[in-house]
């Protein structure tokens, strides 16, 4: 059963700062994955896909990479602002499968 | 921009009762998904959909839930008789079939609060 990590689990930090989110699924075969941002009782934002040929995917300030070798995803985040604070979550869909599967989620604040 | 579009944004119900939360998702999109968020939890799958069947559906999804596309435009997600585990935040996704359904964007509606008591 695909289980899916998001490290670290909370995280604060300055504005300003360069910032790594990990993504991890313990089933390695994943075919696409796409980071989300949630914002408090809201809906889920697309952010980035990277599609089955893709290993990175850059927009803005973002730039997410997977390595489908480790199942591991990476989100960059560079100057990061306070409203870019947030829950981001990273979802994969396992090839052979008809969902995405969601991670934990990391919950951003940047302080001003 | 097209958008996945869910009413009501809000619904209370009485354990037992019977609820219908619909989802509009964007036009042109042929695969069709309920999740559910569970307050503080994580994103939860339910099922997905496409050519009028369910493709794939969890554990969660009993034969308490079905899902129906009843036109061309509204895919629904019915409870036939609620629970108060039931209460979460429920999201209608929808994604296009590329040349590869697996390499398509899922584009996710703003979801349906649903409250249990």
């Amino acid at each position: 059963k695909q289980e899916v990590t998001q490290i670290p689990a909370a995280l604060s930090v300055p504005e300003g700062e360069n910032l790594v989110l990990n993504c991890s699924f313990t089933d390695s075969a994943i075919y696409n994955l796409q980071w989300f941002r949630q914002d408090p009782g809201k809906g889920l934002t697309s952010l980035l896909l990277i599609q089955s040929s893709q290993r990175e995917q850059t927009s803005g300030r973002l730039n997410a990479s997977l390595d489908k070798s480790s199942g591991r995803s990476t989100l960059y985040i560079a100057a990061s602002q306070p409203g870019d604070s947030a829950t981001y979550l990273c979802a994969g869909y396992t090839s052979g499968t008809y969902k995405y599967i969601f991670g934990t989620g990391t919950r951003l604040k940047v302080l001003a | 921009e097209p958008e996945v579009t869910q009413t009501p944004s809000h619904q209370v119900t009485q354990m037992g009762q019977e609820v219908i939360l619909r989802c509009v998702p964007i036009s042109n999109h042929l695969y069709f998904y309920w999740y559910r968020q569970i307050l503080g939890q994580k994103v939860e799958f339910l099922v997905s959909f496409y050519n009028n069947e369910i493709s794939e559906k969890s554990e969660i999804f009993d034969d308490q839930f079905s899902v129906e596309r009843p036109d061309g435009s509204n895919f629904t997600l019915k409870i036939r008789s609620t629970k108060l585990e039931d209460s979460a935040m429920y999201f209608c996704a929808s994604s296009d079939e590329d040349t590869d359904i697996w390499d398509t964007e899922a584009f996710f509606g703003q979801g349906t609060r649903l409250t249990v008591v």
